[in-house]
């Protein structure tokens, strides 16, 4: 089958930097793609990487290990606004994104 | 980045109407458009896929007769929720496809519409 596993829940402290992970399982793979949800809203497009390695975009990073199914999104500099969820989508052999619950990280000051 | 519009962003029905949801890319020509629908605090969840010129593709649970779905230009789908219940009530929401980048799998979203049905 096909599954996403991400953390819940993480909590940062204003100008920090988290790393949130994720692994997953499809059937077959094009790519994976980070977005940025916050309530009540729709997702928005942070990232996508295809080939291995780390991908840097302002204080957004997103690396990838294909061989080990693992991706994680690196946020420095965290500010307020950073609190939302954030989606973890690999793409499968039909070019469908695969969705989990994603991560709700709540930043303090 | 591109941009996709949905119009409404909220809508408030009786239980048995009909509400149609447009989803609009603005800058882009989208050959294909998909519609998801997300419960609060749940995941996305994908109900179709539009193609342009052509019927959309549901996903496994989803009625295709109560979700009609058409997709006449490569600018713009619609969605119509047929004979409304308050079970359908959620937050739905398009995402299209934009070929013209790099990244050509990148899906870029709409806002949402929040359909109420009562």
């Amino acid at each position: 089958g096909q599954n996403i596993d991400q953390p819940t829940e993480m909590t940062a402290t204003e100008g920090a930097i988290v790393q949130i992970n994720c692994t997953y399982q499809t059937s077959g793979f094009n790519g994976l793609f980070w977005y940025q949800q916050h309530a009540g809203e729709a997702p928005t497009f942070l990232s996508y990487n295809v080939l291995d390695g780390l991908e840097e975009k302002g204080r957004f990073s997103s690396f990838l290990s294909r061989s080990k199914g693992y991706s994680y999104l690196l946020l420095k500099e965290l500010q307020m606004k950073d609190s939302a969820s954030y989606l973890c989508a690999p793409m499968d052999s039909n070019y469908q994104l695969i969705w989990g619950a994603g991560t709700k990280l709540i930043i303090k000051p | 980045g591109a941009v996709v519009s949905q119009h409404p962003s909220r809508v408030i029905c009786k239980s048995g109407t009909s509400v149609k949801i447009e989803c609009r890319s603005l800058d882009f020509q989208a050959t294909t458009m998909f519609w998801y629908r997300q419960f609060p605090k749940q995941s996305l969840m994908l109900m179709a896929t539009s193609n342009e010129g052509s019927k959309a593709t549901y996903e496994q649970g989803v009625e295709k007769d109560k979700f009609l779905i058409n997709h006449a230009s490569l600018t713009l789908s619609t969605l119509t929720v047929t004979s409304a219940h308050p079970e359908d009530s959620s937050f739905y929401i398009c995402s299209a496809r934009d070929l013209s980048g790099g990244a050509e799998e990148t899906q870029y979203f709409g806002p949402g519409t929040r359909l109420l049905v009562l």
